[in-house]
């Protein structure tokens, strides 16, 4: 599986978009990106995943560049529960392993 | 709809002791995973299953065995616990199905003295 890379920590103002970056330069063709969030001491939430076009949720979007080689997940209005570990994870959609690895995440803190 | 349950949430052992943690899920999922936790890391999976009746090992599967008997439960056992193992367990289920959504417990807080 590809590997990730994201900051270890970012601060957002509140009301204000917060853009979390990935970096995945060893992506493989059939390999998608998963964005999950962790809020303190919970177990990890799915928020939204994509193969090379652009996606957008009620939680977020997710912009992939056309090399597929980074994605950015932004929160439109980030707020305070939006506080959390977000991870950027890169694994083929199908197949019988069906792992997700994740790294360390990047801790978004949204300031008031 | 529970979704996923994991029994029991807070557990303290000493050290070679045995214990089982349980994750039961509801939403008739293929796949269901345990994962470790520790301060400052990301999650570790340790074992996980594509199906009843079948395991396998991930990055961190030393110490621990699973079984996964019926569809609905899959158990992560410790049978000689250690100081090292002292964690946060994740428990995580998905279906077959094309989003690839995982979805975890609350997790299951194990101190090893």
């Amino acid at each position: 599986d590809a590997k990730t890379t994201q900051p270890p920590s970012m601060d957002c103002a509140e009301g204000r978009a917060a853009n979390l970056p990935c970096n995945h330069s060893t992506i493989s063709g059939n390999e998608y990106v998963y964005w999950y969030r962790q809020i303190h001491s919970q177990g990890p939430q799915y928020i939204i995943h994509g193969l090379k076009n652009n996606e957008t949720n009620e939680m977020a979007s997710l912009i992939i560049t056309e090399d597929r080689k980074s994605s950015t997940l932004i929160l439109p209005h980030a707020t305070l529960r939006d506080t959390a570990v977000y991870y950027c994870i890169v694994r083929p959609h199908g197949g019988a392993t069906n792992k997700l690895i994740f790294g360390t995440g990047t801790l978004l803190a949204v300031q008031p | 709809n529970a979704g996923v349950t994991q029994t029991p949430k807070f557990r303290v052992l000493k050290t070679g002791q045995s214990m089982t943690l349980l994750c039961a899920q509801d939403m008739n999922h293929e796949y269901m995973y345990w994962y470790r936790q520790d301060p400052g890391m990301g999650l570790r999976l340790i074992h996980y299953s594509v199906g009843e009746g079948t395991t396998a090992k991930g990055e961190v599967p030393d110490g621990y065995n699973v079984s996964r008997l019926k569809k609905q439960n899959f158990l992560l056992g410790l049978e000689s616990a250690a100081p090292s193992q002292t964690s946060v367990y994740f428990c995580a289920s998905r279906g077959t199905g094309s989003t690839g959504e995982l979805f975890f417990g609350e997790g299951s807080r194990l101190t090893v003295l």
